[in-house]
């Protein structure tokens, strides 16, 4: 059964920060892995989207990588700003038609 | 493109009440899931749909029923709301009939069951 956890379970940082996110699954066998944020009492809104056959993928100041033989995948936020204060949450699918979602990582930028 | 819409966005409920949570999107996606999301539980799956006619259960489908007649439209209806209930619904939906491609959610309702 797929499981993926995301550590730490919050994380607050100086503006300006370069900082790093991880997701930890333990099935190795996906076929793509998903970044979303969420900013509180709203929904998800997708960040990154990294294929199996696919090492990395950037938008911006984002960065995720993947490394499914370790079952990981981190993001990676260059130059934090107060802007980026949310839950982050990786997902990957579990079988063909399931998404399993980490609890998440709550991230507060201080200005 | 609206994207995935929901409705309501609020919603108070008595323990026994009946309603149904509204989804529907724009972009002739295939696939269309509902979640619940509560405290130290993270979102897990209630329902999902790989096409019109076509349904299946997720991870905690108790209490709840869906259809889906149309590619738009995925309805999720709570038949005798219980406290447990209580919680956010996010639906989701993306291009092809699996588990393949980026997910777009919508905004969410949140839920109270007294």
């Amino acid at each position: 059964k797929q499981e993926v956890t995301q550590i730490p379970a919050a994380l607050s940082v100086p503006e300006g920060e370069n900082l790093v996110l991880n997701c930890s699954f333990t099935d190795s066998a996906i076929y793509n892995l998903q970044w979303f944020r969420q900013d509180p009492g709203k929904g998800l809104t997708s960040l990154l989207l990294i294929q199996s056959s696919q090492r990395e993928q950037t938008s911006g100041r984002l960065n995720a990588s993947l490394d499914k033989s370790s079952g990981r995948s981190t993001l990676y936020i260059a130059a934090s700003q107060p802007g980026d204060s949310a839950t982050y949450l990786c997902a990957v699918p579990s079988g063909t038609y399931k998404y399993i979602f980490g609890t998440g990582t709550r991230l507060k930028v201080l200005a | 493109n609206a994207g995935v819409t929901q409705t309501p966005k609020f919603q108070v409920l008595k323990t026994g009440q009946s309603m149904t949570l509204q989804c529907a999107q724009d972009m002739n996606h295939e696939y269309m899931s509902w979640y619940r999301q509560d405290p130290g539980m993270g979102l897990r799956l209630i329902h999902y749909s790989v096409g019109a006619g076509i349904t299946d259960q997720g991870e905690v489908p108790n209490g709840y029923n869906v259809s889906r007649s149309t590619t738009e439209d995925f309805p999720l209806r709570l038949l005798s709301a219980a406290p447990s209930q209580t919680s956010v619904y996010f639906c989701a939906s993306s291009y092809g009939t699996g588990a393949y491609n980026e997910q777009f959610f919508g905004p969410g309702t949140r839920l109270t069951v007294l």
